[in-house]
């Protein structure tokens, strides 16, 4: 039972370039999140899918698209990267929308040069 | 609008001591709370999720409460080890929309 799975776990991006943050979860759960983690301003919503089909931006989207593949996989697309951007990314997932424990994949150190 | 604070930002603490994390919000207007750890470079671990009507929830050594009265809840930590050294976070879920609203956390060294 691997929880939440995460790819890559490093990377490095010239501005301009794009790539693709993989995630899945194997615990059947509805709902998935991408999550930013920036020093002194904490977890900042990118995405969410509350369910399979649907998506929702949350607080920071301006720069990022995302795929809800299957019920099993969430992916985050950086389309032109940019130093702003340079952060840990992390997805989660969810039984149900912010009513049952939160579960963190371990998160994706992307830099932007 | 909703905020949540967690004061001190680091705490270091000798391996055997009860400690209490502290997590302050402004609404109390909540759906429920969550407290989680994070150990360095990896990710979240949620520790405990208390629901809005519920005042305490509790895992092995980990008590938490919650005072929506008063906008506060509390984490407490017995007999601490070393292992319990880490980041904790808690995060609020109110408002409409259903979103997280996140502190910066409590970085928690105990000392062998």
């Amino acid at each position: 039972n691997a929880g939440v799975t995460q790819t890559p776990k490093f990377q490095v991006l010239k501005t301009g370039q794009s790539m693709t943050l993989q995630c899945a979860q194997d615990m059947n759960h509805n709902s998935m999140y991408w999550y930013r983690q920036d020093p002194g301003m904490g977890l900042r919503l990118i995405y969410y899918s509350a369910s399979e089909g649907t998506t929702d931006k949350g607080e920071v989207p301006n720069g990022y698209n995302v795929s809800r593949l299957n019920k099993r996989e969430f992916s985050l697309r950086l389309e032109s990267a940019a130093p702003s951007q340079t952060s840990v990314y992390f997805c989660a997932s969810s039984e149900g929308p912010y009513n049952s424990p939160l579960h963190f994949g371990n998160g994706t150190r992307l830099t932007v040069t | 609008k909703q905020e949540v604070t967690q004061i001190p930002a680091a705490l270091s603490v000798p391996e055997g001591e009860n400690l209490v994390l502290n997590c302050s919000f402004t609404d109390s207007a909540i759906y429920n709370l969550q407290w989680f750890r994070q150990d360095p470079g990896k990710g979240l671990t949620s520790l405990l999720l208390i629901q809005s009507s519920q005042r305490e929830q509790t895992s092995g050594r980990l008590n938490a409460s919650l005072d929506k009265s008063s906008g506060r809840s509390t984490l407490y930590i017995a007999a601490s080890q070393p292992g319990d050294s880490a980041t904790y976070l808690c995060a609020v879920n109110a408002g409409n929309n259903r979103k997280l609203i996140w502190g910066l956390g409590t970085s928690l060294a105990v000392n062998p």
